[in-house]
């Protein structure tokens, strides 16, 4: 079974500062997909970047970028100038593309400090 | 476009009831999955429906069960609560099933149970 692993319970980080949370997986697939996603107080969740395992380019999207590292299987996010609205549960999710949904880490709590 | 909606936000029951949770997915989307979010257990995946066709169960008793109608409405029945099933219950859709390369999962704002 796939299993998603989030060592830090909880990050901090200065305003405008720039971090990395973590993200390990374990599988045996050799296609699948990778997820990064918020939860904000609202308990809504919010998709922030996605990576396809074939793709070999990390992905980005504005101040959110991922650090891809297939052999390794690591998936780390980094969240450059951080702002206040950014802090949430942030959460790691794996799929291997069938029909099994996705699996979850069991995410990082992200503190911003104004 | 309208984002997922789930209702009722917020439901109280007490053990040995049943409750049904409803989730409307975004207009067009085929694909609703239902996930379990405890603290204890984190997110857990619990099925998934495409075309009213369950494709796959999370590792959950048979007390879990749902169904989807044709306009892709999905619902999850909980019989015989218990009150470790006091979760917040999220469903997502999706425009295909999973499997499919461009399969994002758009979230509802979940239904908080409480079983007292």
């Amino acid at each position: 079974a796939q299993t998603v692993t989030q060592s830090q319970p909880e990050m901090s980080v200065q305003e405008a500062e720039t971090v990395t949370l973590s993200c390990t997986y374990d599988t045996s697939e050799s296609d699948y997909y990778l997820f990064w996603y918020k939860q904000p107080p609202s308990r809504q969740m919010i998709l922030v970047i996605r990576q396809e395992a074939y793709k070999q380019q990390n992905a980005t999207e504005n101040r959110f970028s991922v650090n891809f590292q297939k052999a390794a299987k690591s998936f780390s996010l980094k969240i450059s100038d951080s702002q206040l609205g950014d802090a949430a549960m942030y959460f790691c999710a794996y799929s291997r593309g069938g029909a099994d949904g996705l699996t979850f880490g069991k995410g990082t709590h992200l503190i911003i400090q104004p | 476009k309208a984002g997922v909606t789930q209702t009722p936000r917020y439901l109280i029951k007490t053990r040995g009831q049943q409750v049904t949770l409803s989730c409307s997915p975004i207009s067009g989307h085929r694909s609703v999955s239902w996930y379990q979010q405890t603290p204890g257990q984190g997110l857990q995946f619990l099925f998934e429906y495409f075309s009213e066709t369950q494709r796959n169960k999370g590792n959950f008793p048979g007390r879990f069960s749902g169904r989807q109608f044709s306009n892709s409405r999905s619902e999850m029945n909980v019989s015989t609560l218990e009150l470790g099933d006091s979760a917040l219950y999220l469903c997502a859709s999706s425009l295909t099933a999973s499997g499919s390369i461009n399969n994002e999962q758009f979230f509802g704002p979940g239904t908080r149970l409480t079983v007292l």
